[in-house]
């Protein structure tokens, strides 16, 4: 079946240091989906990337879509206390599987201030 | 005030007995679901719905059991048959119209502990 892996697992980041998380699928995805999860919290819906190739921004995040619509990637510049937590990324399951999303494994960032 | 709620916040249980965890939204959406995250991993999805009376297993099923007699509510019963329920269950919903390019909308879950 469909798997989405996210690399790293977790990271550890000096505050004003960059982050980058990265998403990979073993299929193609007609569109992919960022989240956060702050501690214990629950997931929060970022943003959604649709072509490929695309790059969207929020701020200090970067969010990329790959060319082959594989991979993505969350980068964040300067990171802050608050961009604690853990990033997922998902992608629809496709067919006759409707809305299911199927979540990347995550990467939890922590931001020593 | 629209969203979804679920309750209780924090729930345990004795070893063979059932409970039922709740999941309600008012933002008319139509498919709804169940999902697991345990300690550092991702979320699995358990159950799901995408129109009232109907529902399908989702990636780890076995042990649990949902019903969704109305569009605001899709209860979870985690039964005795589930060996280790413990762990934090996310409701989610969707609007259900744009297929895999629906955002879900999560609740702020139950944390679930069997004594």
């Amino acid at each position: 079946g469909q798997q989405v892996m996210q690399i790293p697992q977790y990271q550890h980041v000096q505050e004003g240091e960059d982050f980058t998380t990265y998403c990979n699928s073993s299929t193609t995805l007609s569109n992919i989906q960022w989240y956060k999860q702050r501690p214990g919290g629950h997931p929060v819906f970022l943003i959604q990337l649709v072509k490929s190739g695309e790059v969207k921004k929020q701020k200090r995040l970067t969010f990329q879509f790959g060319e082959a619509k594989k991979n993505s990637s969350l980068h964040i510049t300067a990171t802050q206390t608050t961009d604690v937590g853990t990033y997922f990324c998902a992608g629809p399951r496709g067919g006759s599987s409707g809305d299911k999303l199927t979540f990347g494994t995550g990467t939890r960032l922590a931001v020593r201030p | 005030d629209g969203g979804i709620t679920q309750s209780p916040k924090y729930l345990f249980r004795k070893e063979g007995q059932n409970v039922t965890l709740s999941c309600e939204q008012n933002l008319n959406h139509d498919a709804m679901y169940w999902y697991r995250q345990d300690p550092g991993q991702g979320l699995r999805l358990i159950y799901y719905s995408q129109i009232v009376n109907d529902f399908q297993k989702g990636d780890i099923a076995e042990g649990y059991s949902v019903s969704r007699e109305k569009k605001e509510s899709f209860p979870l019963t985690v039964t005795s048959a589930q060996k280790n329920p413990t762990a934090f269950y996310l409701c989610a919903s969707s609007t259900g119209l744009a297929g895999g390019s629906d955002t879900q909308y999560f609740g702020p879950g139950t944390r679930l502990t069997v004594l």
